[in-house]
């Protein structure tokens, strides 16, 4: 069974500041992975998909990475902004028989001005 | 907006209520799913439906009933629910349920059943 973690849970910077989220998955065996954002009461806002072939994609200030044999997948936040704070959560797109998006709890960021 | 919109934003019940969560896309996307999103806890899959066909029921209680009468639609009818099933109710939908492709999730809807 598919497990997602998120590491840190919660995560306090100044503006301006370069961060990595973590994200580890426990079954390699994945379609692709994507980073979402959601504020505080909302929906999900999808930031980057990184298909199982592909070691990163780019949008902006954020880069996200995957490693499929180690597992994990990074999002990198250059210069944050205050705007940025958010709970940042990953979600493995995962095979075997029933395709299904296994999310991790999720990264609270919070970007000080 | 996204693409993928639901309502209500907000919903208060008692536990003999009677209602319905919608969800609509005009995305012309093929998949459409419904996620508990509970405190602390990950989000949880409860219905898959892939061309109006419920192709999944992720174990949910039967005081959960989906509907989609067409691909761009997605209803969740709620009855008897219990306190803890208050949570934040979301839609999503993709272009098909071939791995690949993204998901895109709807804002959700509230509830807090009394």
């Amino acid at each position: 069974k598919q497990e997602v973690t998120q590491i840190p849970a919660a995560l306090s910077v100044p503006e301006g500041e370069n961060l990595v989220l973590n994200c580890s998955f426990t079954d390699s065996a994945i379609y692709n992975l994507q980073w979402f954002r959601q504020d505080p009461g909302k929906g999900l806002t999808s930031l980057l998909l990184i298909q199982s072939s592909q070691r990163e994609q780019t949008s902006g200030r954020l880069n996200a990475s995957l490693d499929k044999s180690s597992g994990r997948s990074t999002l990198y936040i250059a210069a944050s902004q205050p705007g940025d704070s958010a709970t940042y959560l990953c979600a493995a797109l995962t095979q075997g028989g029933s395709e299904k998006l296994v999310f991790g709890k999720g990264t609270k960021l919070t970007v000080n001005p | 907006e996204t693409g993928v919109t639901q309502t209500p934003r907000h919903l208060v019940m008692g536990m003999t209520n009677k209602k319905s969560l919608k969800c609509e896309q005009h995305l012309g996307h093929n998949a459409m799913y419904w996620y508990k999103q509970s405190a602390k806890k990950p989000l949880e899959l409860m219905f898959v439906y892939s061309l109006e066909e419920r192709v999944e029921n992720n174990s949910v209680p039967s005081r959960f009933s989906p509907e989609c009468p067409n691909s761009s639609h997605l209803f969740l009818h709620l009855h008897t629910l219990q306190p803890e099933d208050s949570a934040l109710y979301l839609c999503a939908s993709s272009q098909s349920l071939a791995p690949g492709y993204g998901y895109t999730f709807g804002s959700g809807t509230r509830l807090t059943v009394v």
